[in-house]
């Protein structure tokens, strides 16, 4: 099992660009998260899905999209990037009310 | 104010000592309450988690809620060097479908050889 797989690892973008980060587990977990981290910030979540077909915005949704392709996948976009959305981006799931896995993170930078 | 506030640390502890990390919460509907460690430039991987009041021990880590001071901590006794990373503290409130947790900013915990 990989669990919960992020790509990419790394990426540098421009002012304006946009880009997809994409997530994927095969734990077959119903529910799925995106968040980002801060300095000084913590983890704050983005948007989170329950199951799939659904969608809801967390903590600091403005500026993202997010689809759940299917049960194994949950995408987030951003289509204007902006250097305030430098940060770093985990993927997580969850099956049981206890606990949530998470990816390896993904390094964004925006110039 | 955020609703779940750790101090950012770094707490430095010597090799073998207990190494004492605390959060506090505001929302008194939240119900469990988890811990996190994360490494540098790793993601955040689960320790425990406590729903009821008093202690709860596995291994080496105890962790203890007090519902009525929104008070949780974590203990590692005879910390060791591997366990120098920031430690996350979080709260979930049951009353959506799903599990959201409110996370604090952590506290680094630096265990000295």
């Amino acid at each position: 099992n990989a669990g919960v797989t992020q790509t990419p690892k790394f990426q540098v973008l421009k002012t304006g660009q946009s880009m997809t980060l994409q997530c994927a587990q095969d734990m077959n977990h119903n529910s799925m998260y995106w968040y980002r981290q801060d300095p000084g910030m913590g983890l704050r979540l983005i948007y989170y899905s329950a199951s799939e077909g659904t969608t809801d915005k967390g903590e600091v949704p403005n500026g993202y999209n997010v689809s759940r392709l299917n049960k194994r996948e949950f995408s987030l976009r951003l289509e204007s990037a902006a250097p305030s959305q430098t940060s770093v981006y985990f993927c997580a799931s969850s099956e049981s009310e206890v606990t949530q896995y998470f990816g390896p993170g993904t390094r964004l930078t925006v110039l | 104010q955020k609703e779940v506030e750790q101090n950012s640390g770094p707490l430095s502890v010597p090799e073998g000592a207990i190494a004492s990390l605390n959060c506090t919460y505001s929302d008194r509907g939240s119900q469990s309450f988890f811990w996190y460690r994360q490494y540098s430039g790793k993601s955040p991987e689960l320790i425990m988690f406590i729903y009821s009041n008093g202690d709860k021990e596995d291994g080496r880590f105890t962790a203890q809620l007090n519902k009525a001071s929104q008070y949780v901590s974590l203990l590692i006794r005879d910390s060791q060097p591997s366990d120098s990373a920031t430690y996350l503290c979080a709260a979930q409130n049951y009353g959506g479908a799903t599990n959201k947790l409110i996370f604090g900013t952590g506290t680094l915990l630096a265990v000295q050889p």
